[in-house]
């Protein structure tokens, strides 16, 4: 099983500031990873897959990088719905495994 | 555009079996791929389950013999049963979908099931 490592736990951040959060695959996933965005009694949303394709309807603030074992997404100026946990999704190998997720937090 | 809604008993026994539906609408059940994928109060997501309408399916190792994933393409349905539910399989339960491999762009609101006495 392919483990998912998402740092930091918990990022502050000022509305308007750039956010980087940051995900580490066990072993290689090349680009098969997605980003997640989901608020307190919602369902996840898809931000980004392929590591760096964002899905339809998301904002260009949002943005994915990275291959193999290292990936970052990055919201470019912080607006207020963005304050919300963030996961990543690796689908290279079954089964499917989420990292354990980053809340980003109003500094 | 494609919704997504779970239903299903809200309490479950300790031992007998959680049984859960996720009814589409707005697109046909054969276009997308298909997952379960649950969440602990206050804890991150495991994916559960796959299902594809052509008959592949792929369940995570850690439930996998509890576990059945099934469509019914009459009722445009995708169907869970987990067998033997322990307390550990309190959780929020979503069905998702997709059409872009195995990244999730559909999800219904989601069920809670608390197994309890």
């Amino acid at each position: 099983e392919i483990v998912m490592t998402q740092s930091p736990d918990t990022l502050s951040v000022s509305p308007g500031e750039r956010a980087t959060l940051s995900c580490r695959a066990s072993q290689s996933v090349s680009s098969n990873l997605a980003w997640y965005q989901q608020k307190p009694g919602q369902a996840p949303r898809l931000l980004i897959y392929g590591a760096s394709t964002r899905a339809t309807g998301i904002p260009a603030r949002f943005s994915g990088s990275g291959s193999g074992t290292e990936f970052t997404l990055t919201i470019s100026s912080l607006q207020s719905e963005d304050f919300a946990v963030y996961y990543c999704q690796q689908y290279a190998n079954w089964p499917l495994t989420f990292g354990g997720g980053t809340k980003v937090e109003i500094k | 555009q494609v919704q997504l809604q779970e239903s299903g008993p809200g309490l479950v026994k300790p031992s007998e079996t959680l049984s859960l539906t996720c009814t589409v609408s707005g697109g046909s059940i054969s276009t997308y791929y298909w997952s379960w994928i649950r969440q602990p109060p206050g804890k991150g997501l495991e994916w559960i389950a796959y299902r594809y309408y052509s008959g592949s399916t792929n369940y995570n190792p850690s439930l996998k013999s509890r576990i059945t994933i099934s469509l019914d393409t009459s009722k445009n349905q995708l169907s869970l049963k987990l067998t033997s539910v322990t307390a550990a399989d309190t959780a929020v339960y979503y069905c998702a979908s997709t059409t872009q491999w195995l990244s999730w762009f559909y999800w219904g609101h989601g069920t809670l099931v608390t197994v309890s006495p």
